[in-house]
């Protein structure tokens, strides 16, 4: 069965340092895997995908992943912190096939401060 | 623009009634699906339909409906035998065929079971 981990429920940086939100991530098969962002009270915005092309993907606001198979793990960067990467993080996994099934990590909350 | 939109975005329920949420894409995807998210939590599967006239169980069906009678539309009826359903709800479609492809999130409805 396939599930994700992700290691911080909460993370708190300073506005310009790094971003690092932690997943690991169990597949029986080779995944598809994504990150996706929630602002308070909206829906979900993709904001990257991996499907086994380029190990390291960019995404969108400056957000990149790499993925890791050795370590079975999908963390997600960004150099620069801005005050409106304030958010709550998703790590996802697909189970692929027609019905592309999405299994979701609990979530990782990142807090950014001046 | 094409994209998907739920309503209403909060809705106020007194505990044994039924209520529906609405849920309309325009992006032309044959699949879509109906989550539910919980503080501190990830998504929550509860119903998908890859087809018009058809659709499945996910992972927490119970004490909810749903139909697909057009391709646009998927509502889903809370039902009284549904124990705790307040809640966030999101809606999501995708491409049938789009493997590893992710999906797109409506901007969900707050659920409140008064």
């Amino acid at each position: 069965a396939q599930s994700v981990t992700q290691l911080d429920s909460h993370v708190s940086v300073s506005e310009g340092t790094p971003v690092l939100l932690r997943c690991n991530y169990s597949s029986s098969y080779s995944p598809s895997l994504f990150w996706y962002v929630q602002h308070p009270n909206k829906g979900l915005q993709l904001l990257l995908k991996y499907t086994s092309a380029a190990t390291l993907v960019k995404g969108i606001n400056g957000f990149e992943a790499e993925f890791k198979k050795s370590e079975t793990s999908f963390h997600l960067t960004k150099p620069s912190a801005h005050m409106s990467d304030a958010a709550e993080y998703f790590c996802v996994v697909s189970e692929g096939g027609g019905y592309n099934k999405l299994i979701f990590g609990a979530g990782t909350r990142l807090a950014v401060h001046p | 623009d094409g994209g998907i939109t739920q309503s209403p975005k909060y809705l106020f329920r007194k505990e044994g009634q039924n209520v529906t949420l609405s849920c309309e894409q325009n992006l032309n995807h044959d699949a879509m699906y109906w989550y539910r998210q919980d503080p501190g939590q990830g998504l929550r599967l509860i119903y998908y339909s890859q087809i018009v006239n058809d659709f499945q169980k996910g992972d927490i069906a119970e004490g909810y409906s749903v139909s697909r009678e057009k391709k646009e539309s998927f509502p889903l009826t809370v039902t009284s035998a549904q124990k705790n359903p307040t809640a966030f709800y999101l809606c999501a479609s995708n491409t049938r065929t789009s493997l590893g492809g992710g999906q797109f999130f409506g901007p969900g409805t707050r659920l409140t079971v008064l």
